[in-house]
C-alpha cells in the first residue's frame, strides 16, 4: 500500500551521464519535495512544489532541475551528475492548510545514486 | 538561519529501557515540530508531529514534548525494544518559511537484547 513511490530505488550512472529520478503519489497532496541525503547527513531541502508553484532553494545546485506534470507525478533531472551528487534523493508530499494531518510529510522509500 | 541540533550522535541502550531523545533548534518562532524514524538505506517515516502551540504529542509508547522559548524537543521512548533500532530525527518548520523543514542530523539508536 505504499503511497509514495519512487523509480528506481538505486541508480548507478556515470559521471556527466544525465539521470531522472521519479516520483508518485496516491494521497492527493498539493505539495511535493526533494530532498538531497548525504551519508550520515541531515536531508537537504532541493525544491518542492506547491500545486505548480516551483520553489527552488537558494543553494540548489543548477545541475538539479525538477518537473511537475501533473498531481502525482514529479520528476528530479541531474543533468551532469558529479561525484559529489552520490546520495539518497528522498521524495515526500505534504497537504497544505490547516486541517488535521496537514504538514505531515509522507516520505517514498528513497532512490539510491552511484555515480561512477 | 534555523539550525537543529541532536546530541548525542548515537545511543545504545538494552531492551526494556526507558529513554529521551535531545533536538534543539536556534530560530524559536517555528510552525510546528516533526520527529521522523528512519530505517538503514530507507525513506523517513513520521512519528510525532506538534504544532507551536502544543506542549506535547503521544502515540503509543512515543512522547515528544516541545518547548519553544528554550528550542528544544525531546521524544521518550518507553519500554525500548530491539525494533527500535533506527535514526531518529527531528525537523523544524519555520513561521513564515513556507513549506521548508530544517532536519537535525539524527541519533542513531541501537537496542540490545
Amino acid at each position: 500500500d505504499a503511497m509514495v513511490i519512487q523509480n528506481p530505488r538505486y541508480q548507478v550512472t556515470q559521471f556527466g551521464k544525465p539521470v531522472t529520478l521519479s516520483c508518485s503519489q496516491t494521497l492527493n497532496h498539493n505539495v511535493m519535495y526533494w530532498y538531497q541525503q548525504k551519508s550520515s547527513q541531515a536531508p537537504k531541502l532541493l525544491f518542492h512544489y506547491y500545486d505548480k508553484d516551483f520553489n527552488n532553494e537558494a543553494d540548489t545546485p543548477d545541475n538539479f532541475q525538477s518537473r511537475r506534470p501533473n498531481t502525482s507525478f514529479c520528476f528530479l533531472d541531474i543533468r551532469s551528475p558529479g561525484l559529489g551528487d552520490a546520495a539518497m534523493y528522498l521524495c515526500a508530499t505534504s497537504l497544505y492548510g490547516t486541517q488535521s494531518g496537514a504538514n505531515v510529510l509522507t516520505f517514498g522509500a528513497g532512490s539510491r545514486l552511484t555515480v561512477l | 538561519k534555523q539550525e537543529v541540533t541532536q546530541i548525542p550522535a548515537a545511543l545504545s541502550v538494552p531492551e526494556g529501557e526507558n529513554l529521551v531523545l535531545n533536538c534543539s533548534f536556534t530560530d524559536s518562532a517555528i510552525y510546528n515540530l516533526q520527529w521522523f524514524r528512519q530505517d538503514p538505506g530507507k525513506g523517513l517515516t513520521s512519528l510525532l508531529l506538534i504544532q507551536s502551540s502544543q506542549r506535547e504529542q503521544t502515540s503509543g509508547r512515543l512522547n515528544a514534548s516541545l518547548d519553544k522559548s528554550s528550542g528544544r524537543s525531546t521524544l521518550y521512548i518507553a519500554a525500548s525494544q530491539p525494533g527500535d533500532s533506527a535514526t531518529y530525527l527531528c525537523a523544524v518548520r519555520v513561521t513564515g518559511g513556507g513549506n521548508k523543514l530544517t532536519f537535525g542530523t539524527g541519533t542513531q539508536l541501537k537496542v540490545e537484547l
